[in-house]
């Protein structure tokens, strides 16, 4: 079946614009995560959905950030007044206990600020 | 003391070597463990799930320490494609499975 899609795969925005990244989870995949990465780093957790409810929003960097996750699938992430530290790739994953909570990764957004 | 800690290596062998890494963690209420394999500008895929009871899969082998909290991942017989960085992942439940990544072991294999 269809893995985790993102999209834009790639965005170049200019500092101050608002930015939106799109994630489509595995159907039925109930628990949805956003990650960020920046070149040579690892993964820096920002936020976990379970349903469309988000219990864990504390790795947000900033209130520039912010989440949303409707019907239970489709999740965008949205970066306001772009800065450009907020430049890495942008990757989103999601899991299901059904499947022993494995987290299946999208491509994920490279965002550039310039 | 950070939650889950990797050595960044690079670890650097030749074909045919039998490498090793391991992961220490924090949190000794962890539950599930895993490895993946991050390839360059790649997404991270899971490689294997670690099972207390240790788990092969071909020429890799994981196995879980509880008591000295750490895991480890063996790579015997070492390809070129094995080249890649491999993340640790631990998940605590706290109210939700929130999984903490490693930063990361990069291995090159050389010919």
């Amino acid at each position: 079946g269809a893995g985790v899609s993102q999209s834009p795969s790639n965005k170049v925005t200019e500092k101050g614009k608002d930015v939106e990244l799109r994630c489509d989870p595995i159907s039925g995949h109930t628990a949805l995560y956003w990650y960020r990465q920046s070149l040579g780093q690892g993964l820096e957790f920002l936020i976990y959905f379970q349903g469309n409810s988000a219990p864990d929003k504390s790795g947000l960097p900033s209130d520039r950030f912010s989440a949303e996750r409707t019907g239970g699938s489709v999740s965008t992430l949205t970066i306001q007044r772009t800065q450009q530290e907020d430049s890495a790739v942008y990757l989103c994953a999601s899991s299901s206990w059904r499947e022993g909570n494995e987290q299946f990764f999208g491509p994920g957004t490279r965002l550039t600020v310039l | 003391r950070k939650e889950v800690e990797q050595d960044p290596g690079p670890f650097n062998v030749p074909e045919g070597a039998t490498v090793a890494f391991n992961c220490t963690y924090s949190n000794s209420a962890s539950q599930s463990f895993f490895w993946y394999r991050q390839d360059c500008r790649k997404e991270p895929k899971l490689l294997m799930s670690v099972y207390s009871s240790g788990n092969e899969d071909g020429r890799f082998t994981a196995q879980l320490n509880r008591a000295s909290q750490y895991i480890s991942l063996l790579i015997r017989d070492s390809k070129l494609s094995d080249s890649a960085t491999y993340l640790c992942v631990v998940n605590s439940k706290g109210g939700s499975y929130i999984p903490t990544f490693g930063r990361g072991t990069s291995l090159i294999v050389h010919p």
